[in-house]
């Protein structure tokens, strides 16, 4: 069975400073992982995924997220907050076996950014 | 891009009234998935869909709920008498064949039972 353990449900920040949301996965076969964003009363949208291409990821607004399977971790970076980041952060994982891609979410990290 | 669309956006229902959650996934995909989630919680998978059968399913998945392809491009959730522990935003899916392929979500339903 697959999991995502998200260390923080709320993290605070200045605008301007670093953003790292943790994630660590269980799998028992190589994981695709996800981090995917939430704004209050909207849909999810995919920020970034690992499908086992390169380990270090880039995806939209400026995050990236590094995959380290001797820590098994997939933490969520993003180098200087802007106000407009506030929103709810996702990790996921799911099975990396062809078309089925049943997901497991994370149980998410609000983040806050303090102007 | 591709996308899943879903409709309608948000749904208002009395308790007790059957509701239909209406999904259109990518056009080439086969498998096919609902996921529920409750307000300030996190998304849960509810049922997996592949070859006009349910494939997998949780345990949140009783016997109120159904799912359905009708045709040829639609996948649908019932829910056939709605509690208010149904309003829920619910999340349709769907992915292909093809290896190193992720699922692709829709927007979301967000169900209101009153």
């Amino acid at each position: 069975a697959q999991s995502v353990t998200q260390l923080g449900s709320h993290v605070s920040v200045s605008e301007g400073a670093l953003v790292l949301l943790r994630c660590n996965y269980s799998s028992s076969v190589p994981p695709y992982l996800f981090w995917y964003v939430q704004y209050p009363n909207q849909g999810l949208q995919l920020l970034l995924k690992y499908t086992s291409a390169a380990t270090l990821v880039k995806g939209i607004n400026g995050f990236e997220a590094e995959f380290k399977k001797s820590e098994t971790s997939f933490h969520l970076t993003k180098p200087s907050a802007h106000m407009s980041d506030a929103a709810e952060y996702f990790c996921a994982v799911s099975k990396n076996s062809g078309g089925y891609q049943k997901v497991t979410f994370g149980t998410g990290t609000k983040l806050q950014v303090i102007p | 891009e591709p996308e899943v669309t879903q409709t309608p956006s948000h749904q208002v229902t009395q308790m007790g009234q059957e509701v239909i959650l209406r999904c259109v996934p990518i056009s080439n995909h086969l498998y096919f998935y609902w996921y529920r989630q409750i307000l300030g919680q996190k998304v849960e998978f509810l049922v997996s869909f592949y070859n006009n059968e349910i494939s997998e399913k949780s345990e949140i998945f009783d016997d109120q709920f159904s799912v359905e392809r009708p045709d040829g491009s639609n996948f649908t959730l019932k829910i056939r008498s709605t509690k208010l522990e149904d309003s829920a935003m619910y999340f349709c899916a769907s992915s292909g064949e093809v290896l190193n392929t992720e699922a692709f979500f829709g927007q979301g339903t967000r169900l209101t039972v009153v």
